[in-house]
């Protein structure tokens, strides 16, 4: 089935530590995006990709780092940098008619 | 600049109810407009879209028609379930180059047996 997988589901960061949140997809579109929604909040932009080897901030980008090396993949690190990190993070991809997103699960991130 | 605007909730219905969710929007030109759907703990799914004025998007007994003259996308349902308590957000697709869709700030929605 084509979708987008994020990894992993549920993640706990102590404080100081980079983590890294995988996402893949298997819908051949060139556009990728990374959200975080904070409990009982709307989406906020963190960063977005049109296309391999090229991304730009979004707008909550301090604190994230994000690569695009493969079409298929667009990884996210919430460096020691981001201070709140504590959210749920959701990975998307653009295409079809409409230039409709398409979501994966969600990772949630705790940190202890 | 593009913007999405949709009614506060929490939105709170008993079983069989009508639902409807007012979605208005701001845009230049002729975007694209869409209801998504996020179930507790989950990723936003896409409900239904409609790329261009007057079509009417529907699924799973939802609907919403893409009105340009009062610019709004109302998503509507005729007999609502407990099943469907989830947080509804309405989103913009400029079609302008592609990217950065715009999402509404969601609204809750209980349903009560």
């Amino acid at each position: 089935d084509g979708g987008i997988t994020q990894s992993p589901k549920y993640l706990f960061r102590k404080e100081g530590q980079n983590v890294t949140l995988s996402c893949e997809q298997n819908l051949n579109h060139d556009a990728m995006y990374w959200y975080r929604q904070d409990p009982g909040q709307g989406l906020r932009l963190i960063y977005y990709s049109q296309i391999v080897n090229d991304f730009q901030k979004g707008d909550i980008a301090e604190g994230y780092s994000v690569s695009r090396e493969k079409k298929e993949s667009f990884p996210l690190t919430v460096t020691s940098a981001q201070k709140n990190p504590t959210a749920f993070y959701l990975c998307a991809s653009e295409g079809g008619t409409g230039n409709t997103i398409y979501f994966g699960e969600g990772s949630w991130l705790t940190v202890v | 600049g593009n913007s999405v605007t949709q009614m506060e909730g929490p939105v709170t219905l008993s079983e069989e109810a009508f639902l409807t969710i007012n979605c208005t929007y701001t845009a230049t030109g002729y975007p694209s407009l869409f209801w998504y759907v996020q179930y507790p703990g989950e990723g936003l799914q896409l409900l239904l879209k409609a790329t261009k004025a007057d079509d009417k998007g529907s699924n799973k007994g939802f609907e919403a028609t893409y009105r340009k003259e009062t610019t709004s996308f109302h998503l509507e349902k005729g007999s609502v379930q407990v099943s469907d308590s989830a947080v509804y957000f309405c989103a913009l697709s400029p079609n302008t180059g592609g990217f950065k869709t715009i999402f509404g700030a969601g609204t809750r929605l209980f349903v009560k047996a």
